[in-house]
């Protein structure tokens, strides 16, 4: 099946210190990733569309200076949480459909990262 | 906006039993797609089930089947014979037909199957 890869899966890093996060697609191509956030006991909040070769899309919110999302390969998304700061901590999720697809064709997720800012 | 609703925070069963967890969807669409998925404690997203809006029968996986009534606008998934792996968070999922992928998904249930 499809297989979407995120790295790294625990971070802890500083006040004031950027982290990348990366999210490929292992065995098929995506024009188009999806990076939620998830606080304990709740549901996904989709963050951004990711958009290979162009500007990804930002939920109403979102702040696109501070999560900056860059999709340069169909295989490969990355979000950088810049100047992190502790209510920054959570869950970053990402995910893909298969392209082509049919269209009842569902999300395959990664196995998301923990952040922690201290 | 689409808004997806499950009413159940929190259910046990017990291991063996059966179980059904709700979720209810608020839509003018007439053509969609519904999902649920798993998320263990490992926080894996995991598809359980999937279920178009144009086909009237019920889609079943094993020992996971829904109950879709679309005129209810209600979407609720049956586990038979439950088994301890399928303690989790559960999440139902909505996506609209040819909209750039977007899925909108209920604040979950957790499930905690009792030995």
């Amino acid at each position: 099946g499809a297989v979407v890869s995120q790295h790294p899966s625990r971070v802890i890093c500083k006040s004031g210190t950027s982290v990348k996060i990366e999210c490929r697609s292992l065995d098929f191509q995506a024009t188009t990733m999806f990076w939620y956030r998830q606080f304990p006991k709740q549901s996904l909040m989709l963050m951004a569309t990711s958009n290979e070769g162009s500007k990804a899309t930002y939920e109403q919110g979102v702040e696109k200076d501070k999560f900056l999302i860059n999709h340069a390969s169909l295989t490969l998304s990355t979000l950088t949480v810049t100047s992190a700061h502790p209510e920054d901590s959570s869950f970053y999720i990402c995910s893909a459909r298969i392209e082509p697809s049919p269209s009842n064709s569902p999300l395959h997720f990664g196995n998301g990262t923990r952040l922690t800012v201290t | 906006a689409q808004t997806v609703t499950q009413s159940q925070p929190e259910m046990s069963v017990q291991e063996a039993e059966t179980v059904t967890l709700s979720c209810t969807y608020d839509t003018s669409e007439n053509n969609y797609y519904l999902f649920w998925y798993k998320q263990p404690p490992s926080r894996q997203m995991i598809l359980v089930i999937r279920q178009e809006a144009y086909k009237q029968q019920n889609a079943t996986e094993n020992r996971f089947s829904v109950n879709f009534q679309k005129a209810a606008k209600s979407f609720s998934l049956k586990i038979s014979d439950s088994q301890l792996g399928d303690t989790a968070m559960y999440f139902c999922a909505f996506m609209k037909h040819g909209t750039g992928n977007q899925f909108y998904f209920g604040t979950g249930t957790s499930l905690t199957v009792i030995p």
